[in-house]
């Protein structure tokens, strides 16, 4: 099993502000991923890392809003940009794994709360 | 013992028709449920979710139905397109334990929509 963390665990920032968030494995992994898990909402998927090439982004996303780096296979970051009250949420990233059943792991997540 | 099963490993299925993915899990402690699609070579796209509060949720040509007293899940594609054609990934998580949380995925089922 891959060992997520993230950082900062949680945040309130200003409107029109971005945000870094980090997430390292302790593990080398090819597939790594960013969710939002917005109140009430689904869990949604924003992006795949992808390592040395620019990010995958899901319908309703844009790199613009939500640039992505992955300089390599065990750390990824995701910013939020121009941030609005509409953007908080948790952030989660997540990693594939690659035994017998796929597993996805998940990690603490980031929790953002724009005033 | 996998924890989430997907017994079928292919469907076929013609234009127009509606397609039923199928998927039972073992856990109860899985409270979110999710349905991915995969081309070759790409990552997982996010397609439909259910809260385990819920039995049903729909979206556009895709619905997802949750009985949990049987432990099963089902996805209906209503009419298939030929460009449904693809892997189709069951995924529960227990959300509310959050750190380190593992997306446990089944092993997929192909399906072939024929024109």
């Amino acid at each position: 099993s891959a060992v997520i963390s993230q950082k900062p665990s949680r945040d309130i920032c200003q409107r029109g502000t971005s945000l870094t968030i980090q997430c390292q494995v302790d593990s080398q992994v090819t597939m790594m991923f960013w969710y939002r898990q917005q109140p009430g909402q689904s869990l949604t998927l924003i992006a795949t890392a992808n390592q040395g090439s620019e990010a995958t982004y899901e319908s309703g996303f844009v790199i613009d809003k939500f640039p992505i780096s992955r300089p390599n296979l065990t750390f990824s970051t995701l910013t939020v940009s121009n941030m609005s009250p509409e953007d908080s949420s948790i952030y989660l990233c997540s990693v594939e794994d690659t035994g017998p059943y796929n597993e996805q792991f998940f990690g603490p997540g980031t929790r953002l709360t724009v005033l | 013992d996998q924890q989430v099963k997907q017994n079928s490993p292919s469907l076929s299925v013609q234009e127009g028709r509606i397609s039923i993915l199928n998927c039972d899990y073992t856990n109860s402690m899985f409270d979110y449920f999710l349905w991915y699609k995969k081309y070759p070579a790409e990552g997982p796209t996010f397609l439909i979710s259910i809260s385990s509060i819920k039995d049903k949720n729909e979206d556009g040509r895709f619905t997802v139905f949750l009985n949990k007293s049987a432990k099963h899940l089902s996805l209906h594609i209503v009419p298939s397109q030929p460009g449904d054609s693809a892997v189709y990934f069951c995924a529960a998580i227990c959300l509310h334990n959050q750190a380190g949380t593992a997306l446990i995925f089944g092993k997929g089922t192909t399906l072939s929509v024929s024109s």
